[in-house]
C-alpha cells in the first residue's frame, strides 16, 4: 500500500552542525512533497516544498533533495540551531489532484548546544 | 497574522460529553481537513471538505462528525468521547485540488476525563 516512511526515527546533532533528515516513500505516482516542522504542543509548520519535476530546492538554511529513481526525499539543514529542534515530517501527494497527503512517521530532531 | 485558527487551544470534556472543537481561516482556501494526532505519531487524516463537499476517511469513527457552514469555519463534534479521543485534533487548509502546501492551524489539545 502507500506509504511514507523515515529510516530513523531520532537525530541528535552538534548546534553548528548540518543535519540530514530522510524519508522514503512508496507511491511512484506521487508528484508533490512537503516538509514540515512540528514543535512540541503546535501545529505542523510548513518548511519546504519540492515537485516531481525537480531534483532539488533551496530555501533559507534548507534543501530538500528527490531521488525519484529509488523513491527518496531527504531535508538537509545547514548550521543546525535549538531552535531547529522539533519532529519533522514528510509528506507526499499523490498524481491526479488528490487532495490527500500522506505522512510519514516522523523524525525527532535534537540539538546540542 | 494567524491564517488558520483553532479554539480553544485547550479542551477539557468529559466521557461521553459532546465536544465541538472549531477551526477558521483567513485564506479564503477551498480545501478543509481535520487531522487526530496521538502522541509521537503522524497526523491522522479524519475527513476534509471541498468547498461543501464532505470527504470522510474509510476509517473515521462514525463518533466523530464535522459541519462546514461557510468558507471560513469548520467544526468537528465529538458525540460521545472515549478515553482514546484524547488527542491532539489539527485543522488544515488548502487552497484547491491541484498539488498545494496545506496550512496546518495550532491546534486544540483535548483530554477526556
Amino acid at each position: 500500500g502507500e506509504s511514507v516512511g523515515l529510516h530513523l526515527p531520532t537525530l541528535s546533532v552538534q548546534e553548528g552542525d548540518n543535519s540530514i533528515i530522510n524519508c522514503a516513500y512508496s507511491n511512484s505516482a506521487s508528484d508533490y512533497f512537503i516538509w514540515y516542522k512540528q514543535e512540541s504542543g503546535k501545529g505542523p509548520q510548513f518548511i519546504i516544498d519540492i515537485r516531481s519535476n525537480m531534483d532539488k530546492r533551496q530555501g533559507q538554511r534548507v534543501t530538500v533533495l528527490l531521488n525519484k529513481t529509488v523513491k527518496h526525499l531527504s531535508l538537509q539543514i545547514a548550521a543546525t540551531q535549538p531552535g531547529d529542534s522539533a519532529v519533522y515530517f514528510c509528506a507526499e501527494n499523490m498524481q491526479g489532484g488528490s487532495e490527500k497527503l500522506v505522512f510519514g512517521k516522523g523524525t525527532k530532531l535534537t540539538v546540542n548546544p | 497574522d494567524a491564517m488558520v485558527i483553532q479554539n480553544p487551544r485547550y479542551q477539557v470534556t468529559q466521557f461521553g460529553k459532546p465536544v465541538t472543537l472549531s477551526c477558521s481561516q483567513t485564506l479564503n482556501h477551498n480545501v478543509m481537513y481535520w487531522y487526530q494526532q496521538k502522541s509521537s505519531q503522524a497526523p491522522k487524516l479524519l475527513f476534509h471538505y471541498y468547498d461543501k463537499d464532505f470527504n470522510n476517511e474509510a476509517d473515521t469513527p462514525d463518533n466523530f462528525q464535522s459541519r462546514r457552514p461557510n468558507t471560513s469555519f469548520c467544526f468537528l463534534d465529538i458525540r460521545s468521547p472515549g478515553l482514546g479521543d484524547a488527542a491532539m485534533y489539527l485543522c488544515a487548509t488548502r487552497r484547491g485540488r491541484a498539488s498545494e502546501t496545506q496550512y496546518f492551524g495550532p491546534g486544540t489539545r483535548l483530554l477526556v476525563l
